[in-house]
């Protein structure tokens, strides 16, 4: 049990809405990434918050947003919807410091979402 | 472009065999390479890991071979068992300040009782 968790399990949005999924990390981990895994791809890297501020980002629009809280959980939101934004999202916890690296990430189940 | 390259896409393997998956990268600037097994419905989970400055690293049944010359490195199953059925991972990063994980496509793995 890796202990990161994400809500909602599955989301279902239409064209040009927008929606916000969440992520609560393991105990004592203070940064939190986030990838997108299409159907049948490996997971491509969003971004990744560390004590909350954005600490890397990927090759993603910036219609592809997020925040990290004080007690680390962590929010993923997308504007403007596009039907190739289906797909499951993940969010990996770790510990790590200013300057140093994280090894280690524990990922939650994800959050399977579907635009039409 | 993709970083890592991962073959096969899919693997049937009868139940006691070997399984091998393979992965090659570019950037030599990559230090860090964990393998993750994903199970339907769930998200990755790190299976093992290696640093380029040690060809092998085994623990348990599962064994990484990395070859930084070729720029390769490889997942061996040994005594594959039904349990071990799932989709295989293989990622690499860099020495920067934030883990950016560049992930292979995954190769989905069915050992046949």
């Amino acid at each position: 049990e890796t202990g990161v968790t994400q809500s909602p399990t599955h989301l279902i949005k239409t064209r040009g809405q927008q929606v916000t999924l969440r992520c609560s990390s393991q105990s004592g981990h203070n940064t939190v990434s986030w990838y997108q895994q299409a159907l049948g791809q490996g997971p491509q890297f969003i971004f990744q918050y560390y004590r909350e501020e954005e600490n890397g980002r990927g090759n993603f629009p910036p219609r592809f947003s997020g925040l990290q809280f004080p007690n680390y959980s962590s929010e993923l939101n997308v504007n403007a919807l596009e039907l190739d934004d289906s797909a499951l999202y993940l969010c990996a916890s770790s510990l790590g410091s200013s300057g140093g690296r994280q090894e280690t990430q524990y990922f939650g189940p994800g959050t399977r979402l579907l635009v039409l | 472009q993709q970083q890592v390259k991962q073959s096969p896409q899919s693997l049937i393997v009868q139940k006691g065999g070997i399984s091998i998956i393979n992965c090659a990268y570019e950037n030599t600037a990559f230090d860090y390479f964990p393998w993750y097994q994903q199970f339907p419905g769930k998200g990755p989970a790190l299976l093992i890991a290696i640093r380029p400055d040690v060809s092998e690293k085994k623990e348990g049944r599962f064994t990484i071979s990395f070859n930084k010359s070729a720029k390769q490195f490889s997942l061996h199953i040994m005594d594959s068992q039904p349990g071990d059925s799932a989709t295989y991972f293989c990622a690499a990063s860099k020495g920067n300040n934030f883990n950016k994980f560049y992930f292979g496509s995954g190769t989905k793995l069915n050992v046949k009782p």
